[in-house]
């Protein structure tokens, strides 16, 4: 596709639930990030994937958050035993190669809501 | 501490006007990277303007141009000739070389035109 495609737009979940989060990238674009949007906040960095290497996950807030991006291309957010503080907008991005000159391009963005 | 700073939590301008959006930065890393996005109300974050640390030229496309003070530590937006459509959220990041690629945003400014 002509850009970053994200899937779901919206989630609803119970407290206690697994989420999954899908993110499709821009072809051809080898690193790919996810951010955390809370309301009214900038996006906040929760990990960065170059390929399918994971090279920084310090933004993850706990271990019930994991991503993968297991052959290069689409990545999936997981989110384990959800929490109300896990509402958020969950934002990818993604950028032709590393570097500081290149732009990120984000997608629309997951809005999830925990009851 | 802040990385980055972005002090007006809103802004009104006047269709055809010129706005300037303050962004201040700290890093000590001499190598890096400023960019601006624009986050309308349906969410999507669309790269507006990238300059580099060590680009001697201000950066700019189309209506939009980058008022960089290194010295300052500043990249401030400058939007000329506003219209209706530049409505919305406005966020400043870093990106610094010796972090792995991941963008630093502000808390981002919303601006309003106005007929």
């Amino acid at each position: 596709g002509a850009g970053v495609s994200q899937s779901p737009r919206y989630k609803v979940a119970k407290r206690g639930q697994d989420v999954a989060l899908r993110c499709d990238p821009i072809s051809g674009h080898v690193s790919l990030f996810w951010y955390q949007q809370a309301l009214g906040q900038g996006p906040e960095f929760l990990t960065y994937f170059q390929n399918e290497a994971q090279l920084d996950k310090s933004g993850l807030p706990s271990d019930r958050f994991f991503a993968e991006r297991p052959e290069g291309s689409v990545s999936t957010l997981k989110i384990q035993r959800t929490q109300q503080e896990d509402s958020a907008v969950y934002l990818c991005a993604s950028s032709q190669e590393s570097g500081t000159s290149q732009p990120q391009h984000f997608g629309d963005g997951t809005r999830l809501s925990i009851l | 501490a802040q990385k980055i700073t972005q002090t007006q939590p809103g802004m009104f301008v006047q269709e055809k006007e010129a706005v300037t959006l303050d962004c201040t930065y700290d890093t000590s890393d001499q190598s890096y990277g400023l960019f601006w996005y624009k986050q309308p109300s349906s969410g999507e974050m669309i790269f507006l303007i990238y300059q580099g640390s060590y680009d001697e030229q201000n950066a700019t496309e189309g209506r939009y141009s980058l008022n960089f003070q290194k010295a300052r530590k500043s990249a401030n937006l400058v939007i000329s000739a506003s219209q209706l459509g530049d409505s919305a959220m406005y966020f400043c990041a870093m990106r610094e070389r010796q972090l792995t690629d991941k963008l630093i945003f502000g808390t981002g400014t919303r601006l309003q035109v106005f007929p």
